[in-house]
């Protein structure tokens, strides 16, 4: 199946700086989405993205499907930001999310 | 509108037990999702249903795992004769069709002790 790699694996940041998270995947895929868990476990829908680039608010996410890799911008960094991001790419011709390790954030005042 | 949910949130059982973990998802959502998330991983794939049958269930790890969702929306993980290693989060989520966005529930944190 599948292989997802993310990295960073572990990322702290000084509250206001801005950062890029990346995902390699290691075969083609019909989509992708990225979470963020937040410390209580809830994992919240950020992007569904399987091609191009998307925007919200300080977030955006760009998939290059063609080079296997996803990244996911994050600007002007919050407390409330901090948590584990996690990328999930769906394998084509099957249908469940496949996990990377995620990205551990911590976002310092 | 309201979002998927789980019940119990919390459950906690003896080894050897049977425990029986509730998914309620999105309304009109066909596609219902079950994976689980061991400590420091990123949640791994159980079994998918696809109205009220198990289109794949090449995730679940042996046969005392089993799932149901007899009408189409409620879903039931069963898991028979626990084990500690069994101890995990369980989370459950559901998408409009197959193929489209997935959205999770707060998920189930079962104790085997």
């Amino acid at each position: 199946g599948i292989q997802v790699e993310q990295s960073p694996p572990d990322l702290i940041l000084q509250e206001g700086a801005n950062s890029t998270l990346r995902c390699n995947f290691s075969d083609s895929v019909n989509n992708l989405q990225w979470f963020h868990q937040n410390p209580w476990g809830q994992l919240i829908n950020l992007f569904y993205i399987p091609s191009g680039t998307k925007q919200n608010g300080r977030l955006s996410a760009t998939t290059v499907a063609t080079e296997r890799y996803s990244l996911l911008y994050i600007s002007s960094s919050q407390t409330t930001d901090s948590g584990v991001y996690f990328c999930a790419p769906v394998d084509s011709g099957n249908t469940p999310l496949v996990f990377g390790k995620g990205t551990r954030l911590s976002v310092i005042a | 509108g309201a979002g998927v949910s789980q019940t119990p949130s919390n459950k906690v059982t003896e080894k050897g037990k049977y425990v029986e973990l509730r998914c309620d998802p999105i309304s009109g959502h066909t596609a219902l999702y079950w994976y689980r998330q061991s400590l420091g991983q990123g949640p791994e794939f159980l079994i998918y249903f696809q109205g009220t049958g198990a289109a794949d269930d090449s995730g679940l790890p042996n046969d005392r795992f089993f799932a149901v969702r007899p009408e189409g929306s409620v879903s039931t993980l069963k898991i028979q004769r626990t084990e500690r290693g069994d101890s995990a989060v369980y989370l459950c989520a559901s998408s409009l069709n197959r193929g489209y966005e997935q959205y999770f529930g707060p998920g189930t944190r079962l104790t085997v002790t």
